[in-house]
């Protein structure tokens, strides 16, 4: 099973700053990397696949990057409804697919 | 818009089964252009994805909960469902159903709001 290792665990950012995030894989899984932004109380939301490719309607403030066992989500100018937990996703082996543990992204 | 809505217990008895059911709405899952999975949270912790199937019944199981994991899907009313056997309070969690595809990626697009199934006596 590939083990996914997101960081840091809590990132305290202001509001306009650039937040970045950090997944790292156990092993090699080329881009095939997604990202999820999970609110209180609500059902994760797909924001990146393919390591850098923004899914429908996500904002371009949104990009990903890397690939092999790196990975990095940056969002460039924070809004307010961006604070919340991201939560990274390999889907280069299964089974299982993995999840990393969750970033939370708090205002500072 | 596909939306995808659980349903079930709340509350499950350690060492039952616990059952629940996912309902599509706004797509068909005999379509056949994607799988449907249940990925569990437990209370403040990340995403375990337990397992999914295709319209056709061919399943696919998160090896750590294989022996007790059953998915089954019923086209004719567009559902799929979820038993999870010999639960323990480690099964405690919110359960989602999602959508799964599997073209130029392996994600999940669309998700039911989840529902937190607790496990005690």
């Amino acid at each position: 099973e590939i083990v996914m290792t997101q960081s840091p665990a809590t990132l305290s950012v202001s509001p306009g700053e650039r937040a970045t995030l950090s997944c790292r894989a156990s092993q090699s899984i080329s881009s095939n990397l997604a990202w999820y932004q999970q609110k209180p109380g609500q059902a994760p939301r797909l924001l990146i696949y393919g390591a850098s490719t923004r899914a429908t309607g996500i904002p371009a403030r949104f990009s990903g990057s890397g690939s092999g066992t790196e990975f990095t989500l940056t969002i460039s100018s924070l809004q307010s409804e961006d604070f919340a937990v991201y939560y990274c996703q390999q889907y280069n082996n299964w089974p299982p697919w993995t999840f990393g543990q969750g970033a939370k992204v708090e205002i500072k | 818009q596909v939306q995808l809505q659980e349903s079930g217990p709340g509350l499950v008895k350690p060492s039952q089964t616990l059952s629940l059911t996912c309902t599509v709405s706004g797509g068909s899952i005999s379509s056949g252009d994607y799988y449907w999975s249940w990925i569990r949270q437990p209370p403040g912790k990340g995403l375990e994805w337990i397992g999914y199937i295709y319209y056709s019944g061919s399943t696919h199981y998160n090896p750590s909960l294989k022996s007790r994991v059953t998915i089954s899907v019923d086209t004719s009313k567009n559902q799929f469902s979820l038993k999870l056997s010999s639960v323990t309070a480690a099964d405690t969690a919110v359960y989602y159903c999602a959508r799964e595809r599997h073209d130029y990626s392996i994600t999940f697009d669309y998700w039911g709001q989840g529902t937190l199934v607790t496990v005690s006596s």
